[in-house]
């Protein structure tokens, strides 16, 4: 079935340390690719999106996603994690086969950043 | 200030007694969705409205039932709630057309318990 796989989806790390979260999908044709936050208790928030041009894409509070057409992945960044990020990271396609009407959500990474 | 309402935002019933959960938008969207979150399976779409009078089945659309007589308006209900409906539910909205591209605007979730 076509999907989106999330992987390792609890992640514990300190702070400073780096952030790289991985999203795999299996649509093919275009697709316009997202990353949602949803911080603990509040609802889901754009942190960045892709729909075409340069593959390496700048998101809100430092994060970035690096689209690979090839390998199917847009995968999440953040060089130095703060506390605040402790959140759940969502991945999510919009293919071509869907018009412009649906998005496939990932299962979610669950992060914590340890002070 | 753009936004989504959800109303309840938290709900205990039990098995079988009707209820409807209420979305409205005042950004004068014209799609709007229904998604419910479960631990471990992240987001899956219940329904969705491209525009008053229009709607279509998500990934998991059985026991649910929406209705979009207004463009502001999208209740999604729940004829005889099951216990397997306990969930996190999220109403969102976009524009439509390219520049509103999926481009979710979430509602603050409602928490629904069926015992």
């Amino acid at each position: 079935a076509q999907s989106v796989s999330q992987h390792n989806h609890h992640v514990i790390l300190s702070e400073a340390a780096s952030l790289e979260l991985g999203c795999n999908y299996s649509y093919g044709g275009t697709v316009n690719l997202f990353w949602y936050v949803q911080y603990p208790g509040q609802h889901l928030q754009l942190l960045l999106k892709y729909f075409s041009g340069d593959p390496l894409v700048k998101g809100i509070k430092g994060f970035e996603a690096e689209f690979i057409k090839s390998k199917f992945s847009f995968n999440l960044r953040k060089p130095s994690v703060q506390w605040s990020d402790t959140a759940e990271y969502f991945c999510a396609v919009n293919p071509s086969i869907y018009g412009n009407n649906r998005l496939a959500f990932g299962k979610g990474n669950q992060v914590v950043v340890i002070p | 200030e753009a936004q989504v309402t959800q109303n309840p935002r938290y709900l205990i019933t039990v098995t079988g007694k009707k209820l409807t959960v209420t979305c409205s938008q005042n950004m004068n969207h014209e799609y709007m969705s229904w998604y419910r979150q479960d631990p471990g399976l992240g987001l899956r779409q219940i329904y969705y409205s491209m525009n008053v009078e229009v709607t279509d089945k998500g990934d998991v659309p059985e026991g649910y039932k929406v209705s979009r007589k207004e463009k502001r308006n999208f209740p999604l209900i729940l004829e005889s709630p099951s216990p397997n409906q306990t969930s996190l539910y999220f109403c969102a909205s976009r524009e439509t057309g390219f520049t509103g591209a999926n481009v979710l605007t979430f509602g603050a979730g409602s928490r629904l318990t069926v015992l």
